[in-house]
């Protein structure tokens, strides 16, 4: 079973569409996760950190549900720059006491805004 | 500034050859990383350094040996390698867990290497 499973895409959404990504997690014991965008041939960049209650920032909106182990992340008002490829991203639980722990990542959603 | 630097952006090496890769963090964080990546896939760990120490090996082979001079510092030593190693060789950095925000991963923009 795959640790972080996110639909390929791609997705073409037109210029100022709203579009969801959804992701599903397989270790009941993680605690922290992360939507980083990545563009093509750069490293990936944190996004946004996503928290039980549900965060949002600016156009974007995280949401986390523990109980069925899924996370999903919207974009509102969709913008050219935004064409990217998504990663899902939850840290791992490797390390004991808490300490630093490395990051599993999804494949990646990637999405093409269309003007 | 979640600035961590690399060099050097591009390498190319014989599969006999020994390099080193570099990176940098001015941000006082305490957690460095390793990270490998082939194309068309995500990040995969490499290693995990805490305090300086390393923390976590992901079972990598022996030619690549990383190296924490200082909190500011990682090195990733290269020696025989082949030439399916060639990928994006990623840094990261993060603050040490039990801070706000502590968990978040910034990370530098690569060393794209490639074994001839």
């Amino acid at each position: 079973r795959k640790e972080v499973e996110q639909d390929p895409g791609p997705f073409n959404v037109p210029e100022g569409a709203t579009v969801a990504f959804n992701c599903t997690y397989s270790n009941s014991a993680s605690q922290s996760f992360f939507w980083y965008r990545q563009d093509c041939r750069k490293e990936p960049k944190l996004l946004m950190s996503v928290y039980s209650s549900g965060n949002e920032d600016g156009r974007f909106t995280a949401q986390l549900n523990r109980a069925s182990q899924y996370i999903s992340l919207l974009i509102r008002d969709s913008k050219l720059s935004d064409s990217a490829t998504y990663l899902c991203v939850v840290l791992g639980t490797l390390s004991s006491g808490g300490g630093a722990d490395g990051l599993t990542f999804g494949k990646g959603t990637h999405l093409i805004i269309q003007p | 500034d979640t600035e961590v630097t690399q060099t050097p952006k591009h390498l190319v090496m014989g599969m006999t050859n020994k390099k080193s890769l570099k990176c940098e963090q001015h941000m006082g964080h305490r957690a460095m990383y390793w990270y490998k990546q082939k194309a068309k896939k995500p990040p995969e760990l490499m290693f995990v350094y805490s305090y300086e120490k390393l923390s976590i090996n992901e079972s990598v082979p022996s030619r690549f040996s990383p190296e924490c001079p200082n909190s500011s510092l990682l090195n990733l030593h290269l020696h025989a390698l082949q030439p399916e190693d060639s990928a994006l060789y990623l840094c990261a950095s993060s603050q040490m867990p039990g801070l706000a925000g502590g968990h978040e991963q910034y990370f530098g923009p690569g060393t794209r290497l490639t074994v001839t």
